[in-house]
Formats: structure tokens, sequence, C-alpha cells
């Protein structure tokens, strides 16, 4: 079956740099996706890697191994507004999505 | 473009009675699915739909039907709404996969969700 695993919270101080793991187990690999949800709202996308190596967005990077079923999300310069849950996501080779649980992030002063 | 579309945003239904919660996009997009949310689980796929006419379950798909006649719709109908159901349901489209354009297209759109309340 499919398996995603992340940490369920992390605390970070503004300004600092945050990196959030996630690994996978899938049926075939069409791509890696990380989302970002506010309380109360949808997700919005933010990054996707479907070769091994880094994609930088502004602020945030993610990083992918697919030999080691392996991603992390990166956070520079943390903002109170970053205070939100990340998603993992994996899309199989049948093109399906599966998620992790999230990743809760509470950012302080 | 209205991305993607979703009503109720709100319901409250009790147990045994059915509704179909709505969604629909405006982007042609081929893909569509329906998730729904609960606290300590993530989103759980309950159907797909690969294009116009094609179905397919998730994860989590008993006490849901659902349909796609045209690639704008893609309805979600509790058949007899059980207090388990209660969660938030969230649609989503993307592009399928296309050969040759894997890194091009793949993210998915979500709408802004139905929160169900099932007494």
């Amino acid at each position: 079956g499919q398996n995603i695993d992340q940490p369920t919270e992390m605390t970070a101080t503004e300004g600092a740099i945050v990196q959030i793991n996630c690994t996978y187990q899938t049926s075939g690999f069409n791509g890696l996706f990380w989302y970002q949800q506010h309380a109360g709202e949808a997700p919005t996308f933010l990054s996707y890697n479907v070769l091994d190596g880094l994609e930088e967005k502004g602020r945030f990077s993610s990083f992918l191994s697919r030999s080691k079923g392996y991603s992390y999300l990166l956070l520079k310069e943390l903002q109170m507004k970053d205070s939100a849950s990340y998603l993992c996501a994996v899309r199989d080779g049948g093109g399906q999505f599966y998620f992790g649980t999230g990743t809760s992030l509470t950012v302080i002063p | 473009n209205a991305g993607v579309t979703q009503t109720p945003k709100f319901q409250v239904l009790k147990t045994g009675q059915s509704m179909t919660l709505q969604c629909a996009q405006d982007m042609n997009h081929e893909y569509m699915s329906w998730y729904r949310q609960d606290p300590g689980m993530g989103l759980r796929l309950i159907h797909y739909s690969v294009g116009a006419g094609i179905t397919d379950q998730g994860e989590v798909p008993n006490g849901y039907n659902v349909s796609r006649s045209t690639t704008e719709d893609f309805p979600l109908r509790l058949l007899s709404a059980a207090p388990s159901q209660t969660s938030v349901y969230f649609c989503a489209s993307s592009y399928s996969r296309t050969p040759g354009m894997e890194r091009a297209l793949g993210e998915q759109f979500f709408g802004p969700g139905t929160r169900l309340t099932v007494l």
C-alpha cells in the first residue's frame, strides 16, 4: 500500500529556518508535492518535485531523493503567517494522490 | 477563472438522509477527485475521475457515489448519511499526467471545502 510519513508538529522562531521531512513508499511515482493549509482553509500548492534535487521558490525550497523515498520542505526567514499545516503528497504510478497527515508548524516571536 | 467551486459550504444532515455535494472547475482539467479530511487522519481520497465518463474508487469509497458526465462537474453523493461521515470534504482538480510533460502538469487545485455534520 501507500505510506507517507511526516512529523506531527514543529515549532520554530520568527526569522529562522525550518526543515520539514517526509518519507514515502508508493506503487510507482509521478511526483511529490507540498501544500500549505491554514486552519479552516483549503490546501494551497507550494512546490513540486519529480526529479532528484532541490527546487527553490522564493523563501520555500523542496528537495527530493527518489532512491531514498525522501523529501524535505525548507522554509527560510520564517514569518508569523507561515504558521500552518504543511502536507506532503505523492502521486503514484496510476495518477492518484496520497497525502501524509500533515505537519503543524507554529512560528513563535 | 473561478477555479474549483464547491457547494454548499456548510451542511447539517440527519442520519439516513441523502444529499449531493457539488463540485465544478473551469480549467479544463481531466483529473478530479474528492477527499475527506478528519483530525489526525490527513486527506483521504474517496473517489476520483481521469476524464468524463470514467470514475474509480479511492481509499475510503464506502457510502459515497460519484459520476462524471462532463469535464467540468464532479458531484459526490452520500446515499444514506451516517455520523461517521461528519467531516470536511474537498474537491480538487488537475491535469492528468502527460507523457513527456511530467514536470509541467501535476499540481492539484482545491475547492474551498464543504463542512458536513451528520447528527
